[in-house]
């Protein structure tokens, strides 16, 4: 079954150090993968996503994520933390559409939340 | 163009009542996705709908959960008999029909929060 795993539920960084936020899936060959936010109370905002064409992704708000197939790893930064981007972050792949259709389901990770230290 | 719209936004109930969430898809989107976030939890899929049919509905408890996408007006999730294990946030995302090989975005709706007392 896929599955995508980040490793660490809870991230801190300080107010303009780099960001790491770790993502492995588990398909052979994912269709696409993505990272979204959510911040408190509210739904889900896509930052990034890979489609198979060039293998550094570049998103909204500067974080960018880099896929690496020898490492099954599709992790996420941004050079410099601002306060804004605290909040919850969601590693996910697509699942493989079924017969007849063209869209499939969004498998996620369990997430990780980013806190920012001034 | 107005987002996914979800209502209610919070949905107080009783064990043994019924919940019923509706999701209203994008404009010119005719897929619907529903997910369940338990709390400190990522999302967990659950159905998958086009108009008037249901593609995948392997995330879907056996009992007490339906869905339902009719071909006028929002999509319907139905949780009847509820109980505390229901309390949780429940998505809903919609997306385009395109060609097979093409890739088609999930917007997501802001979700309603569903607590069972």
């Amino acid at each position: 079954a896929q599955s995508v795993t980040q490793l660490g539920s809870h991230v801190s960084v300080s107010e303009g150090a780099l960001v790491l936020l770790r993502c492995n899936y588990s398909s052979s060959v994912p269709p696409y993968l993505f990272w979204y936010v959510q911040y408190p109370n509210q739904g889900l905002q896509l930052l990034l996503k890979y489609t198979s064409a060039a293998t550094l992704v570049k998103g909204i708000n500067g974080f960018e994520a880099e896929f690496k197939k020898s490492e099954t790893s599709f992790h996420l930064t941004k050079p410099s933390a601002h306060m804004s981007d605290a909040a919850e972050y969601f590693c996910a792949e697509s699942g493989w559409p079924r017969r007849g259709s063209s869209a499939s389901k969004i498998i996620f990770g369990s997430g990780t939340r980013l806190s920012i230290r001034p | 163009n107005a987002g996914v719209m979800q209502n209610p936004r919070h949905l107080v109930r009783r064990r043994g009542q019924e919940a019923r969430l509706r999701c209203s898809p994008m404009k010119g989107h005719s897929h619907v996705y529903w997910y369940r976030q338990l709390p400190e939890e990522g999302l967990k899929f659950m159905v998958y709908l086009q108009k008037e049919n249901i593609i995948d509905e392997s995330g879907m408890p056996k009992e007490r959960f339906s869905a339902e996408f009719p071909k006028e007006g929002p999509s319907i999730l139905r949780i009847q008999q509820v109980v505390r294990g229901d309390s949780a946030a429940y998505f809903c995302a919609s997306s385009q029909v395109s060609g097979l090989s093409s890739y088609n975005e999930q917007f997501f709706g802001p979700g309603t929060r569903l607590t069972v007392l």
